[in-house]
């Protein structure tokens, strides 16, 4: 069964500096998603993105964080200028259909320090 | 509120039904979700209902829905030991072309034997 698959699973970096998360969603998927998930808590809503440009974001989504999907097969989520509080667990997930099921990655789990 | 609603824990035995409840908030969700998240791991979609449906059954799992109440249940028969993980419930916000999922706190399941 087709899946998504999310690169690296886990990603330790220094604050201030810059990451990119890697999702690879499923092939003849067309809307694609970032949430992100702090230890203990509920799965928050990033970003929606389908033709190539951002559907919609939250209030988490501010200025340090981007997407992009580089060619046709990957779909990234950078962070300028890491901070503490962005620790959490990445999930990529991507649809068929605008308001069908998203079939989510295994994460990548980002470790500020 | 704003909030889906779930309650934190439940505890059942090997062989027995679980039912795992839920409080969405949009009346307007086209479709509602219920995703299972074991340890460590990512979102694996379990199943998923269509708001003019009041139940779906697959294999194990039945799905209720009720639209006037905005509540939602899983049950899970002849529940198992490998059902033990965390349960989100999920709806779908927005009209937009690419729809963000909104997730409820989670159930954890315990199954003991």
């Amino acid at each position: 069964e087709p899946e998504v698959t999310q690169t690296p699973s886990h990603q330790v970096t220094q604050m201030g500096q810059e990451v990119i998360l890697r999702c690879v969603p499923i092939s003849n998927h067309l809307y694609f998603y970032w949430y992100r998930q702090i230890l203990g808590q509920k799965v928050e809503f990033l970003v929606s993105f389908y033709n190539n440009e951002i559907s919609e974001k939250s209030e988490i989504f501010d200025d340090q964080f981007s997407v992009e999907r580089p060619d046709g097969s990957n779909f990234t989520l950078k962070i300028r200028s890491t901070k503490l509080e962005d620790s959490a667990m990445y999930f990529c997930a991507s649809s068929g259909e605008g308001q069908g099921p998203q079939h989510f990655g295994d994460g990548t789990r980002l470790s500020i320090l | 509120g704003e909030d889906v609603e779930q309650s934190l824990f439940l505890s059942v035995r090997e062989g027995d039904s679980s039912v795992i409840n839920c409080t969405y908030t949009d009346s307007s969700s086209t479709y509602l979700y219920w995703y299972k998240q074991e340890p460590g791991a990512g979102l694996q979609l379990l199943t998923y209902i269509f708001s003019n449906m009041d139940m779906k059954q697959d294999q194990r799992l039945t799905v209720l829905l009720n639209k006037k109440d905005k509540h939602l249940s899983l049950r899970i028969a002849d529940t198992q030991t490998g059902d033990s993980a965390i349960y989100f419930c999920a709806e779908i916000r927005g009209g937009g072309t690419a729809s963000k999922l909104t997730f409820g706190t989670g159930t954890r399941l315990q199954v003991t034997l």
